[in-house]
């Protein structure tokens, strides 16, 4: 049964801090890592994705991987009130790349 | 506007009846995807298909039947045998070129018994 975890929160960082979202998953064979932002009642939207090892960086956002721990995290700085939402972690294995989601870690950042 | 196109965005079943729930999507894409979120819990696979007429269960298949006749289109029908059909219910494509393509959501029906 592959499993992905994730801190469940609730996370709460002031504005402008940086917030720390923080996921593990079990499968050693995983080959991408996908981080969503689902806002109440809506759709989740793709946040960024990551395959290697190492950082990915995209404005105010940066995914770490590190396959040796099975390890994935976000880091969102200069956090905003907008950016409050859950945050789902998801990670591809498997011959169709089917996605196995974490339950999200619900993020408030406080004005 | 490409995108994927869930309806009705809210649907009540009685008892013992069987509710289909739409997704069509004008991407292109091969793959697609059926998920079922419960409040506070993550996304749950229910069915996919990477190529017209094929599909696979996912983790969570009974209770539920699919279809793939069109490639932009891909129906889940929520039969009686669900006996716990409450829930927020996604659709999802992507491409399939590449390892590394991301899967792109509709907005949701969310489906009460009534």
């Amino acid at each position: 049964q592959k499993e992905v975890e994730q801190n469940s929160g609730p996370l709460s960082v002031p504005e402008g801090a940086i917030a720390s979202l923080n996921c593990t998953y079990s499968d050693r064979g995983s080959q991408s890592f996908f981080w969503y932002r689902q806002y109440s009642g809506k759709s989740p939207e793709l946040i960024m994705f990551i395959y290697s090892n190492g950082d990915k960086e995209d404005g105010r956002f940066t995914a770490q991987l590190n396959k040796a721990s099975q390890y994935v995290s976000l880091l969102i700085r200069d956090s905003q009130p907008s950016d409050s939402a859950t945050y789902l972690c998801a990670v591809s294995s498997g011959s169709a790349r089917q996605l196995t989601f974490g339950s999200g870690t619900q993020l408030t950042v406080l004005p | 506007d490409g995108g994927i196109t869930q309806s009705p965005k809210y649907l009540f079943r009685k008892e013992g009846q069987n509710v289909t729930l739409s997704c069509e999507q004008n991407l292109n894409h091969d793959a697609m995807y059926w998920y079922r979120q419960d409040p506070g819990q993550g996304l749950r696979l229910i069915y996919y298909s990477q190529i017209v007429n094929d599909f696979q269960k996912g983790d969570i298949a009974e209770g539920y039947s699919v279809s793939r006749e069109k490639k932009e289109s891909f129906p889940l029908t929520v039969t009686s045998a669900q006996k716990n059909p409450t829930a927020f219910y996604l659709c999802a494509s992507k491409e399939t070129g590449g390892n590394n393509q991301p899967q792109h959501f509709g907005d949701g029906t969310r489906l009460s018994i009534l």
